[in-house]
């Protein structure tokens, strides 16, 4: 069983819908849990953090947290095209010296 | 200001070359990380220094590969005798907190490819 798993897609969702991605990870101790955007031929870089149970927003986008299932999502609402990326989920390891990422989620918005 | 820079942006080195790949953070960041992305995967962890020590290797996948921060800025990752199975991305990320547990922010990253 992977670390932190995440459905590769792609998933996509029409323009103006909400994009509903998941992850579940299996370190009950994790204490941080974060989503970065990752565009092809591209770094990742970091949209959301979340350390407590319930819901954080910014923006267009919501984390959700709950530890108790061991599971995080992001949506992403009003999805537009440029928001066609892969998403990748990352949890930080309970020794607190590493982030373990997922395989990612490819999202695809269309028009 | 000024993101994570990391050089050369594109590397092709022959079988068995040793290659240097540096990183340099985002200013008064703390922590430093080196990961390896293949293509269609997340990032693999590599290892963690917090300043300049090396507080985390267990990612570094044979003694071919080496890692140093000796004046906790800039981090050189090298790889010794280069195999085909190098071939990657390699992305280094600095974070402004003293461990893995807050946001950490990535360079643009290396391709290395080995011919």
């Amino acid at each position: 069983q992977k670390e932190v798993e995440q459905n590769s897609g792609p998933l996509s969702v029409p323009e103006g819908a909400i994009a509903s991605l998941n992850c579940t990870y299996s370190d009950r101790g994790s204490q941080s849990f974060f989503w970065y955007r990752q565009y092809s031929g591209k770094s990742p870089e970091l949209i959301m953090s979340i350390y407590s149970n319930g819901d954080k927003e910014d923006g267009r986008f919501t984390a959700q947290l709950n530890k108790a299932s061991q599971y995080v999502s992001l949506l992403i609402r009003d999805s537009q095209p440029s928001d066609s990326a892969t998403y990748l989920c990352a949890v930080s390891y309970s020794s607190a010296s590493k982030i373990i990422f997922g395989s990612g989620t490819r999202l695809s918005i269309r028009p | 200001g000024a993101g994570v820079s990391q050089s050369p942006r594109y590397k092709v080195a022959k079988r068995g070359q040793d290659v240097a790949l540096r990183c340099d953070p985002i200013s008064g960041h703390v922590s430093l990380f080196w990961y390896q992305q293949a293509l269609g995967q997340g990032p693999e962890f590599l290892t963690y220094f917090q300043n300049e020590a090396q507080l985390d290797k267990s990612g570094l996948p044979s003694d071919r590969f080496f890692a140093e921060r000796p004046e906790g800025s800039v981090s050189t990752l090298k790889i010794q005798r280069t195999q085909q199975e190098d071939s990657a991305v390699y992305l280094c990320a600095s974070s402004l907190a003293a461990s893995a547990s807050y946001e950490q922010y990535f360079g643009p990253g290396t391709r290395l490819t080995v011919t």
